[in-house]
C-alpha cells in the first residue's frame, strides 16, 4: 500500500551543526512534498515543499532534497538551534485538485543539545 | 487573522458520551480537514471538506460525523466516544488549487475518553 515513513525515530544534534532529516515514500505517483514542523502543544506548521519537477529547494536555513529514482526526501536544517528542536513530518500528495490529499509519515523528534 | 481556531482546546469524556469539535478559518480557504494525531502513528485523515457542500471519508472515519456548515466552519461529532478515540484532534484547512496546497493547521484539541 502507500506509506510514507521515516527511517529514525529520533535525531540528537549538536547545537550549531548540520541536522539531515530523511523519509522514505513509496508511492512513485507522489508529485508533490511538503515538511512539517510541530512544538510540542502547537499543529504542525509548514516548513517548506517541493515538487516532482525538482530535485532540490532552499529555504532559509533549511534545504529540502528529493530523489525520485529511490523514492526518497530529506531535510537538511543548517547550524541547528535550540529552537529546532521538535518533531519533524514529510508529507506527500499526488496532485493539486480539490480532492488530493496529504499522506504524513510517523514523524521524527530532533533534539538539540546545547 | 486568527488562522485556524479549534474549540476546545481539552475535553474529557466518559464512554458514551457525545461530543462535537468545532473548527473555524478566516482565510477563505476552500478546503478543511480533520485528523487524529496518536504516538507513533503521525497524522491520519478522518474526514475532509474538498468545498462548501461537500465531505468525503479519510482513513480514519469509523465512529466520526463531519458537518460542513459553511465556507469558514467544519465540525467534527463523536456520536457515543470510545476510550480509542482518545487523542489530539487537529482541524486543517487548504486554499486549494495549483501551488496552493499548503495545510493550515489549529492548534489541536486534547480528548480523553475514560
Amino acid at each position: 500500500g502507500e506509506s510514507v515513513g521515516l527511517h529514525l525515530p529520533t535525531l540528537s544534534v549538536q547545537e550549531g551543526d548540520n541536522s539531515i532529516i530523511n523519509c522514505a515514500y513509496s508511492n512513485s505517483a507522489s508529485d508533490y512534498f511538503i515538511w512539517y514542523k510541530q512544538e510540542s502543544g502547537k499543529g504542525p506548521q509548514f516548513i517548506i515543499d517541493i515538487r516532482s519537477n525538482m530535485d532540490k529547494r532552499q529555504g532559509q536555513r533549511v534545504t529540502v532534497l528529493l530523489n525520485k529514482t529511490v523514492k526518497h526526501l530529506s531535510l537538511q536544517i543548517a547550524a541547528t538551534q535550540p529552537g529546532d528542536s521538535a518533531v519533524y513530518f514529510c508529507a506527500e500528495t499526488g496532485g493539486t485538485g480539490a480532492n488530493s490529499k496529504l499522506t504524513f509519515g510517523k514523524g521524527i523528534t530532533l533534539s538539540v543539545r546545547p | 487573522n486568527a488562522g485556524v481556531t479549534q474549540t476546545p482546546k481539552f475535553q474529557v469524556l466518559k464512554t458514551g458520551q457525545s461530543m462535537t469539535l468545532q473548527c473555524a478559518q478566516d482565510m477563505n480557504h476552500n478546503s478543511m480537514y480533520w485528523y487524529r494525531q496518536d504516538p507513533g502513528m503521525g497524522l491520519r485523515l478522518i474526514y475532509y471538506s474538498a468545498s462548501e457542500g461537500t465531505t468525503d471519508k479519510g482513513e480514519v472515519p469509523n465512529g466520526y460525523n463531519v458537518s460542513r456548515l459553511n465556507k469558514r466552519e467544519f465540525s467534527l461529532r463523536l456520536e457515543s466516544a470510545a476510550p480509542s478515540q482518545t487523542s489530539v484532534y487537529f482541524c486543517a484547512s487548504r486554499k486549494g488549487g495549483s501551488g496552493a496546497n499548503v495545510l493550515t493547521f489549529g492548534a489541536g484539541s486534547r480528548l480523553t475518553v475514560l
